[in-house]
């Protein structure tokens, strides 16, 4: 099956700095990439995905990027804020079927 | 909109008891997953179901038996609870069209056994 790994697991940016998180995957049928944000106590929810026919995609200080060839993507938050401390999960979804596999995740601290 | 329920909230066992999660959704959604989260890690999947009365194995289904009995619910058991395991389990659901449909998760059962 689909393997995802996550990297880093832990990451401390200044705040007002870019945080980068990287994901990579074995199986070249995955098509769908979404990633999800946990705030503790919460449950997670989708914050951006990007499909396989696209690179590059932004929601406001979001961006992903997806290589298909190297089989990477990777979350990118611009202009961090104190907000955007949590936990936030990379996936990969196999192709014909609905069956979805996360990355162990990344704990993203931002410093005031 | 919609919402996904997760009962009980919490949950405390014995080591060798079968207990039973159970999970409903009003999105009218088809697939629905089971997914284990320990402590500060990432989300292992238990077990799907991509319609009413199918069952699909997830990466960690060994230990676990679920049921799909309608398509606005799931449950999940744990056949033999072991002693000191603590996780949550996370519900999900999404329209399941195979394209890429958002996930929605429920609130989580916190599971703790004595």
């Amino acid at each position: 099956g689909e393997q995802v790994e996550q990297l880093p697991s832990i990451l401390r940016v200044q705040e007002g700095s870019s945080a980068s998180i990287n994901c990579s995957y074995e199986d070249s049928a995955s098509n769908y990439f979404p990633w999800y944000k946990q705030e503790p106590g919460e449950n997670p929810k989708l914050i951006i995905d990007i499909r396989s026919n696209m690179e590059r995609k932004q929601i406001q200080e979001l961006i992903v990027l997806l290589d298909k060839k190297a089989k990477r993507f990777s979350l990118h938050i611009t202009d961090t804020q104190p907000g955007d401390s949590a936990m936030y999960f990379c996936a990969a979804r196999d192709y014909g079927n609905e069956k979805i596999t996360f990355g162990a995740g990344t704990k993203l601290t931002i410093k005031p | 909109g919609g919402i996904i329920t997760q009962t009980p909230k919490f949950l405390i066992g014995q080591e060798g008891q079968k207990l039973t999660l159970k999970c409903q959704q009003n999105f009218n959604h088809d697939t629905m997953y089971w997914y284990r989260q320990d402590s500060g890690k990432g989300l292992r999947l238990i077990y799907y179901s991509i319609t009413e009365n199918d069952l699909q194995k997830g990466d960690l289904s060994e230990g676990y038996d679920a049921s799909r009995e309608k398509k606005s619910s799931f449950s999940l058991t744990v056949t033999s609870a072991q002693k000191n395991e603590m996780a949550v389990f996370l519900c999900a659901s999404s329209m399941g069209t195979g394209g890429g449909a958002e996930q929605f998760f429920g609130p989580g059962t916190r599971l703790t056994v004595l």
